[in-house]
């Protein structure tokens, strides 16, 4: 079992949809998630961290974490064609230097 | 635009050759990476290096060699690569190996390597 399981996609919606990306895992020593975006052929940029449990919201982007079902999800709200990009999420844990990805969720948003 | 550079954006190179990856940042970080990232599939953690010195090699094999010049500078070392080496190798930054915790990783935008 991987320690990190996300939905490859690809995930298509339309323009103006809210968009749920999600991830689960298995640590139960992870305690800082986050969520980074990349675009084709380029290097993955952090959007959202959280630590521990709760919700984080940046404008249109809202991040969840669930600790007891090990469960966290990204939502974007109003969703637009410049949001098609791969989502990765990515975990670590307490003082910790190494980064655990998920596969990466591919999204395309339809004009 | 990214704060970490890197050189060049795109390499060929036969299975004899040596070449070398750079990568640059300003930041003022004293931590830095490299991934590698095939298509598809997450960056992989190959190399962490805190105040120029390697503190993590993920048992790499050694025809992938890094180099950390100074604090700004971290370069990977190329000498006869296989095909299954092509792939998108990127460069990262953080503050110091604890500050990584808070997802401060600031990625440079990769180096894709192709190798006949």
């Amino acid at each position: 079992q991987k320690e990190v399981e996300q939905d490859p996609g690809p995930l298509s919606v339309p323009e103006g949809a809210i968009v749920s990306l999600n991830c689960t895992y298995s640590n139960s020593a992870f305690q800082y998630f986050m969520w980074y975006r990349q675009y084709s052929r380029k290097g993955p940029e952090l959007l959202m961290y959280t630590y521990s449990s709760g919700n984080k919201e940046d404008g249109r982007f809202t991040a969840q974490v669930d600790k007891s079902s090990k469960y966290i999800s990204l939502f974007i709200r109003d969703s637009q064609p410049s949001d098609s990009a791969t989502y990765l999420c990515a975990m670590n844990v307490e003082y910790g230097n190494k980064l655990v990805f998920g596969a990466g969720t591919i999204l395309r948003v339809k004009s | 635009d990214t704060e970490v550079t890197q050189t060049p954006k795109h390499l060929v190179m036969g299975m004899t050759n040596k070449k070398s990856l750079k990568c640059e940042q300003h930041m003022g970080h004293r931590a830095m990476y490299w991934y590698k990232q095939k298509a598809k599939k997450p960056p992989e953690l190959m190399f962490v290096y805190s105040y120029e010195k390697l503190s993590i090699n993920e048992s790499v094999p050694s025809r992938f060699s890094p180099e950390c010049p100074n604090s700004s500078l971290l370069n990977l070392h190329l000498h006869a690569l296989q095909p299954e080496d092509s792939a998108l190798y990127l460069c990262a930054s953080s503050q110091d190996i604890g500050r990584v915790i808070a997802g401060e990783l600031f990625f440079g935008e990769g180096s894709r390597l192709t190798v006949l």
